[in-house]
């Protein structure tokens, strides 16, 4: 099957703590995002990557970093530099030549601080 | 930063009825989306329309876009109660082919059976 994976769906972290979540894709994809969902909102973008070994910050990198190693692969770490880390995570690919030009979202991982 | 607000924030319609949700942007965009999301889980792409046009279709969907006043309105005729989820417009404005999209907050939309 084609698509994105994450995991896990539920992840609880203890203040202090970092924690990695998991992004895969076998799309082919060139492209790969980050984005945080807090309730009742949309959705705003962490980091962003458009190439193996190279990516960008978005709108609310702070607290947040990531790796491009692969091209199937764009973990997001969770620091403890990250204050208010509760949301759910959303990691989205997307091709680079029309029509797959949209992004695809994986089903997400719920991160819960206690 | 938020680029787009859609309205309404909420809709509960019967089944069998059509929804209407709207989405206005502040600049220019590459394109426009419309995503899917049923409650705790993933978006799904709906539609993408251009800047050069005006009115798109894809089954029970029709999507129109005016970039005179930065709005774009999407269309469920004949809505099911599989319907019910929420609903984000997004825009690429990019000027290099990032991708990046800014998100809406979204329209719930109920559909009672």
């Amino acid at each position: 099957d084609g698509g994105i994976t994450q995991s896990p769906k539920y992840l609880f972290r203890k203040e202090g703590q970092n924690v990695t979540l998991s992004c895969e894709q076998n799309l082919n994809h060139d492209a790969m995002y980050w984005y945080r969902q807090d309730p009742g909102q949309g959705l705003r973008l962490i980091y962003y990557s458009q190439i193996v070994n190279d990516f960008q910050k978005g709108d609310i990198a702070e607290g947040y970093s990531v790796s491009r190693e692969k091209k199937e692969s764009f973990p997001l770490t969770v620091t403890s530099a990250q204050k208010n880390p509760t949301a759910f995570y959303l990691c989205a690919s997307r091709g680079s030549i029309w029509p797959t030009d949209t992004q695809y979202f994986g089903p997400g991982t719920r991160l819960t601080v206690l | 930063s938020q680029q787009g607000e859609e309205d309404p924030q909420a809709l509960s319609i019967q089944e069998g009825e059509n929804a209407t949700m709207n989405c206005s942007y502040k600049t220019s965009i590459n394109n426009l989306q419309w995503y899917r999301q049923n409650s705790g889980r993933g978006l799904v792409h709906l539609i993408l329309i251009r800047s050069n046009e005006r009115e798109k279709h894809s089954g029970r969907l029709r999507v129109t876009l005016d970039t005179s006043k930065k709005s774009s309105s999407l269309l469920i005729t004949a809505s099911r109660a599989a319907d019910t989820a929420s609903y984000f417009c997004a825009t690429d404005t990019g000027s290099s082919n990032t991708g990046k999209l800014i998100f809406g907050q979204g329209t719930t939309l109920q559909v009672k059976p």
